[in-house]
């Protein structure tokens, strides 16, 4: 099983460009979230899931949307790149709720 | 504001000693605790958990201890070893709730 699996693991992007990070799990988990992590910073959730086409909104999603179309999948995209959004970004899935996260590998975006 | 808080950023202990790590938090409404354990671009790993109804909990080498009236937490690892340096992360979070609160990290080295 590959747990929890993040691409791509670097990307740098310029100021206003879009992307889309994909994090994909094989444990049939019903919990996906986003976290990202800044230095000096705690990681911070961004958005999470509760189930397949359900979303939500975490603590810092402001420049983020997010969409969970599979169980497997989450995807968190950027319309317009900031950077302020460079960071290292990690998902997470969990099988229900107050249940431990299963962190992936992260992906390091650096905005310029 | 950073409602989890690990004031020490580094410790570093002999291999064979005790290591403790200490965590702060700042919600009375917190009741469910967590250490997760990070090495270098990987992404965190769950170590223990303990929930408010209790005071200890204890797993191999690891114990996480909780005072709910100091709202403080710590982790101690005995004997500590080399594999055991990684940076260990604190969390937090409400019964029920979606979102787990992290704190900064304590990087962990472990001295041969």
């Amino acid at each position: 099983n590959a747990g929890v699996t993040q691409t791509p693991k670097f990307r740098v992007l310029k100021t206003g460009q879009s992307m889309t990070l994909l994090c994909a799990q094989d444990m049939n988990h019903e919990y996906m979230y986003w976290y990202r992590q800044d230095p000096g910073m705690g990681l911070r959730l961004i958005h999470y899931s509760v189930g397949e086409g359900t979303t939500a909104k975490g603590e810092v999603p402001d420049g983020y949307n997010v969409s969970r179309l599979k169980k497997q999948n989450f995807l968190l995209g950027l319309e317009s790149a900031a950077p302020s959004q460079t960071s290292v970004y990690f998902c997470a899935s969990s099988p229900f709720m107050g249940s431990p996260l299963h962190f992936g590998n992260g992906t390091r975006l650096t905005v310029t | 504001d950073q409602q989890v808080k690990q004031n020490s950023p580094s410790l570093s202990v002999q291999e064979g000693r005790i290591s403790i790590l200490n965590c702060d938090y700042t919600n009375s409404m917190f009741d469910y605790f967590l250490w997760y354990k990070k090495y270098p671009a990987e992404g965190p790993t769950f170590l223990i958990s303990i929930s408010s109804i209790k005071d200890k909990n204890e797993d191999g080498r690891f114990t996480v201890f909780l005072n709910k009236s100091a709202k403080h937490l710590s982790l101690h690892i005995v004997p500590s070893q080399p594999g055991d340096s990684a940076v260990y992360f604190c969390a937090a979070s409400p019964t029920g709730a979606n979102n787990l609160f992290f704190g900064t990290g304590t990087r962990l080295t472990v001295i041969p």
